[in-house]
């Protein structure tokens, strides 16, 4: 099956700093998306990207799918930032039917 | 529009015993799939539901069930709970088949402890 591998597994950092996380993965893939997911466990959507560049606010992320790797960017990081970050790619199980495939994550600290 | 809603929130149960889980997807959306989030493991696909039909399933054992009613809402089942079940589920829910071109929303998750 795909391999997705997330780096850095961990990354400590100071308020304002800026970080980079990236996402390789071992197949062609139909769909990308990166999430945070909050201290209560919820998944929150960041970006839906099999390809490109998309930018929101303080975040973006490029995708480059005949490279096989995705990059989240945080700028002047804050707090509220912290948590685990997931990258999840959607390729063909068997035609029609498809899965996510997330990443072990990367856990960020934002310290003050 | 309301998110993708999950009840219970926490669930104790003792080993042996089943639970039942549920999900209500977004407004409009058809297709519901769930997944188990471990320590250990990571996150991992268990099945997906598009018009009350399943679509894919991932590697568990045949314990784990589910279904999905007419509204779309699904439910999951777990026979002969084990230790190792103890985990957060977690739900999504998508317009269409598969996530073919469409962004998956995530639940806030059902935390089951087993003891």
């Amino acid at each position: 099956g795909i391999q997705v591998e997330q780096s850095p597994p961990d990354l400590i950092l100071q308020e304002g700093a800026n970080s980079t996380l990236r996402c390789n993965f071992s197949d062609s893939v139909n769909n990308l998306q990166w999430f945070h997911q909050n201290p209560w466990g919820q998944l929150i959507n960041l970006f839906y990207i099999p390809s490109g560049t998309k930018q929101n606010g303080r975040l973006s992320a490029t995708t480059v799918a005949t490279e096989r790797y995705s990059l989240l960017y945080i700028s002047s990081s804050q707090t509220t930032d912290s948590g685990v970050y997931f990258c999840a790619v959607e390729y063909e199980v068997i035609e029609g039917a498809q899965k996510l495939v997330f990443g072990q994550g990367t856990r960020l600290t934002i310290n003050p | 529009k309301a998110g993708v809603t999950q009840t219970p929130r926490y669930l104790i149960k003792t080993r042996g015993q089943q639970v039942t889980l549920s999900c209500s997807p977004i407004s409009g959306h058809r297709s519901v799939s769930w997944y188990q989030q471990t320590p250990g493991q990571g996150l991992q696909f268990l099945f997906e539901y598009f018009s009350e039909t399943q679509r894919n399933k991932g590697n568990f054992p045949g314990r784990f069930s589910g279904r999905q009613f007419s509204n779309s809402r699904s439910e999951m089942n777990v026979s002969t709970l084990e230790l190792g079940d103890s985990a957060l589920y977690l739900c999504a829910s998508s317009l269409g088949p598969g996530t073919w071109g469409y962004e998956q929303y995530f639940g806030p998750g059902t935390r089951l402890t087993v003891t």
